[in-house]
């Protein structure tokens, strides 16, 4: 069974621009969720998403977003990138009943 | 204070020691509890998923869980170099809500 699937690994972007990174869950698996882990903050959630609906939204700016398709893969997209959003994106996907499941995560780098 | 408490380490231990960590926690709503290890550079990779209070066995690994005390453990048996890595807890309040992470605790098993 494949596991989360998270691309790209790595990315460098400027100040100013924006991102998009993409998520393909665990198959079957209709939840999916993203977080952000840095040195200082440790793993904060950003939002969740089932059946395409943001249920959970965690305590950050309106610059990050997200989406979810009718196939479960999910986008987060961090527009105007500041420094401090250098970080590891970590997607999981879930089920009711098995716990929450991380990609490889997406590693950002904003210079 | 953090809703989620775990001493940063890191620990030391002999190769085939008993691994001993633990978390403490604020919210007395949270019911799922979890422990991820963290690989450098790579996803939390999930260990055990335990629901209410009591005990969960697999393999190496022991989860328990009280939460009269708001107190989680994980006992790794028979440790390897190879479990050397960042160990987390992770709670939430139901299934489907986001996890909240503790700091994470470094563990170093010396062969």
């Amino acid at each position: 069974k494949a596991g989360v699937t998270q691309t790209p690994r790595y990315l460098i972007k400027t100040r100013g621009q924006q991102v998009t990174l993409s998520c393909s869950p665990i198959s079957g698996h209709r939840s999916v969720s993203w977080y952000q882990q840095t040195p200082g903050q440790g793993l904060q959630f950003l939002f969740e998403y089932f059946s395409e609906t943001q249920r959970n939204k965690g305590n950050f700016p309106g610059r990050f977003s997200g989406r979810q398709f009718s196939n479960s893969r999910s986008e987060m997209n961090v527009s105007t990138l500041e420094l401090g959003d250098s970080a590891l994106y970590l997607c999981a996907s879930s089920s009711a009943d098995s716990g929450y499941t991380f990609g490889s995560g997406t590693r950002l780098t904003v210079v | 204070q953090k809703e989620v408490e775990q001493d940063p380490g890191p620990l030391s231990v002999p190769e085939g020691a008993i691994v001993s960590l633990n978390c403490t926690y604020s919210n007395s709503a949270f019911q799922y509890f979890m422990w991820y290890r963290q690989y450098s550079r790579k996803g939390p990779e999930l260990l055990m998923y335990t629901y209410s209070s009591g005990n969960k066995e697999d393999g190496r690994f022991t989860a328990q869980v009280d939460k009269s005390s708001k107190y989680i453990s994980l006992f790794i048996r028979d440790s390897q170099p190879s479990d050397s890595a960042t160990y987390l807890c992770a709670m939430s309040g139901a299934a489907g809500n986001k996890l909240t992470f503790g700091g994470g605790t470094r563990v170093l098993v010396k062969p």
